[in-house]
């Protein structure tokens, strides 16, 4: 079955300091992959996705991930943390074809100390 | 353009009563999912519309979990004889359905918080 395995549940770092997220992920074919972030009060937001190709994505504010197929990881990571990033990460996968039901991580709740 | 939005934002009920989660998702977008953010877990897929076709329910916890599509638009969770366990934050998202795309980005609304006492 489609699994995510995010390991860390909360991780605390100081802004202006490097940041990487975990992400585990368990799928019978090439996965399409995914990190959401969820602010406080809001909606989750894409910040980017894996399809195939190029194994590094840049994302939006900043972020990239690396997808390793030998590892079956899909980390994301910012060089530069700001105190706007804190909020919670999760990381998805989902199928192909149109319809794409999401299987979520658990979470990583992230603190950035100034 | 106006977003996913649900309403609630909040609702809180007592244990044994109905309740009903409303979402309007983007216009034009054909697919709408619903998730269950329950505390310290990730999101949980609950169901699928997309069109005309038969949901994808396969999420449904139990049968006291049902949604309904009206229109090809709004659609309405109805969680009968609620329990404490179903306290949770319940995300609605919707997207373009496209054959021609290897996938379709889900936007997500802000969410109704239930709490059951």
């Amino acid at each position: 079955a489609q699994s995510v395995t995010q390991p860390d549940i909360h991780i605390t770092v100081s802004e202006g300091a490097s940041l990487e997220l975990r992400c585990n992920y368990s799928y019978g074919a090439t996965p399409y992959l995914f990190w959401y972030v969820q602010s406080p009060g809001q909606g989750l937001q894409l910040l980017l996705k894996y399809f195939s190709g190029d194994t590094l994505v840049q994302g939006i504010k900043g972020f990239e991930a690396e997808f390793k197929r030998s590892q079956s990881s899909f980390n994301l990571r910012k060089p530069s943390v700001h105190w706007s990033d804190a909020a919670e990460y999760f990381c998805a996968v989902g199928a192909s074809g149109g319809y794409n039901k999401l299987i979520f991580g658990a979470g990583t709740r992230l603190a950035v100390h100034p | 353009g106006a977003g996913v939005s649900q309403s609630p934002s909040n609702k809180v009920t007592e244990k044994g009563k109905d309740v009903e989660l409303r979402c309007d998702p983007i216009s034009g977008h054909t697919a709408l999912y619903w998730y269950r953010q329950s505390l310290g877990q990730g999101l949980e897929f609950l169901i699928y519309f997309q069109g005309n076709s038969a949901p994808d329910k396969s999420g449904l916890p139990s049968d006291r979990f049902s949604a309904e599509r009206t229109g090809g638009s709004v659609s309405t969770l109805t969680i009968q004889r609620t329990q404490q366990e179903d306290s949770a934050v319940y995300l609605c998202a919707s997207s373009l359905v496209s054959l021609k795309s290897s996938y379709n980005e889900q936007f997500f609304g802000p969410g109704t918080r239930l709490t059951v006492l």
